[in-house]
């Protein structure tokens, strides 16, 4: 079975510093993509960095990216310069390739980031 | 384009009590999936479609109906509601591509069961 672990429940980080959040995850599947969303505090899930299973470099997307260490099975999100607008809960999400498992996502249990001016 | 609606945004319900809580998107998607949302929690799969006339349970299912005439609109009901449905409910969907098809969100269905 699938399954993502974000062990940090909370976390701060100084305005204008980078920050690691961590992810792990379980999986039986060969290929499989690993997502993070950022949901603030209005409620909404955002997309923010996807990594393929099979992709060479990490993914980045601005002053996100995703130090992916498949033999670990980590897929940690780094959050560079951070703002106040970064606070907000973080999700890890991971969906599989084959029919069985790519319909859906599996979530971790987030982890609420505050940026502190 | 609209990307994927959801209506109401809050409602509160009586045990026992049954509502739809609508979804729909624009993006001729074929995947549509309902999520809930519990406090200190991922979200976690209820129900979802990979096309018109096709449905199947997700995590969740239980206490929840869903069916897909259109690819636009996927409702889900709620048969009596009971307090432990209380959560935050979200509608996604996205192309049928595998594991890199990003999943777009609806803003979501707050809903109090008392």
């Amino acid at each position: 079975a699938q399954k993502i672990t974000q062990t940090q429940p909370g976390m701060f980080v100084q305005e204008k510093e980078a920050v690691t959040l961590d992810c792990t995850y379980d999986t039986s599947d060969p290929s499989y993509g690993l997502f993070w969303y950022k949901q603030p505090s209005s409620g909404e899930m955002i997309f923010l960095i996807y990594q393929g299973s099979y992709d060479q470099q990490n993914a980045t997307e601005g002053r996100y990216s995703l130090n992916f260490q498949k033999a670990r099975k980590s897929a940690n999100l780094v959050i560079s310069a951070s703002q106040l607008g970064d606070s907000a809960m973080y999700f890890c999400a991971m969906r599989g390739q084959d029919m069985d498992s790519s319909y859906k996502l599996i979530f971790g249990s987030g982890t609420r980031l505050l940026v502190r001016p | 384009n609209a990307g994927v609606t959801q209506t109401p945004k809050f409602q509160v319900l009586k045990t026992g009590q049954s509502m739809t809580l609508q979804c729909a998107q624009d993006m001729n998607h074929e995947y549509m999936s309902w999520y809930r949302q519990d406090p200190g929690m991922g979200l976690r799969l209820i129900h979802y479609s990979v096309g018109a006339g096709i449905t199947d349970q997700g995590e969740v299912p239980n206490g929840y109906n869903v069916s897909r005439s259109t690819t636009e609109d996927f409702p889900l009901r709620l048969l009596s509601a009971a307090p432990s449905q209380t959560s935050v409910y979200f509608c996604a969907s996205s192309y049928w591509g595998g594991a890199k098809s990003e999943q777009f969100f609806g803003p979501g269905t707050r809903l109090t069961v008392l």
